[in-house]
């Protein structure tokens, strides 16, 4: 079956740790993004990925990082800079960056104590 | 930035029927989507509009006026599953076709 992956479903951090979030695809999809919700929000974009080795910050990137070193690979590093890291995190691809439609994974809720 | 708002909360019946404005305002247009998304799980994908009009898909329809900055979608014949939050998100061109959402609508439908 085709799809996105995001593991765990629940994670759980201290504060001062980084966390990495995986997000794994197997549609082939050139474009890859990482969002972010909480709740009363809606979903801001955290990085994308246009193509693999390559990347761009999104409207929320700070105290965040990526890597794209495989095109079916785009994990989430949430570092301890991140001064509101708990919240739901969804992973997105999408055929090529001007395909009109995005495919989400399940998502990662990540709480941070 | 890019402006993009939808009423927060809606309740209505089973049976019945709902529809979910949003108006938005960006830099630019190509297409608005609408996305169903339960609580805790992925958005889904369910209408997308880049031309002025209607839309149908089953139960589902969805409206857009480009020269408004408006678009609504409609839910038919409203069932219990249909409760769930709906994002009206807008892709815009110059900011390389990334979609910028609205805030979502919690639709809670009623026995």
């Amino acid at each position: 079956d085709g799809g996105i992956t995001q593991s765990p479903k629940y994670l759980f951090r201290k504060e001062g740790q980084n966390v990495t979030l995986s997000c794994e695809q197997n549609l082939n999809h050139d474009a890859m993004y990482w969002y972010r919700q909480d709740p009363g929000q809606g979903l801001r974009l955290i990085y994308y990925s246009q193509i693999v080795n390559d990347f761009q910050k999104g409207d929320i990137a700070e105290g965040y990082s990526v890597s794209r070193e495989k095109k079916e690979s785009f994990p989430l590093t949430v570092t301890s800079a991140q001064k509101n890291p708990t919240a739901f995190y969804l992973c997105a691809s999408s055929p090529d960056y001007s395909s009109y439609e995005q495919y989400f994974g399940p998502g990662t809720r990540l709480t941070v104590t | 930035g890019q402006n993009i708002d939808q009423p927060t909360e809606m309740t209505a019946t089973e049976g019945a029927i709902v529809q979910i404005n949003c108006t938005y305002q960006t830099s630019g247009f190509n297409g608005l989507f609408w996305y169903q998304q339960h609580a805790g799980e992925a958005p889904t994908f369910l209408s997308y509009n880049v031309l002025d009009g209607l839309e149908e898909k089953g139960r589902f329809s969805s409206f857009l006026s480009r020269s408004k900055g408006y678009s609504y979608l409609l839910l038919k014949e409203l069932q219990m599953k249909d409760s769930a939050s709906y994002l009206c998100a807008v892709r815009v061109p110059s900011n390389d076709y990334k979609l910028s959402f609205g805030a979502g609508t919690t639709v809670t439908v009623r026995a």
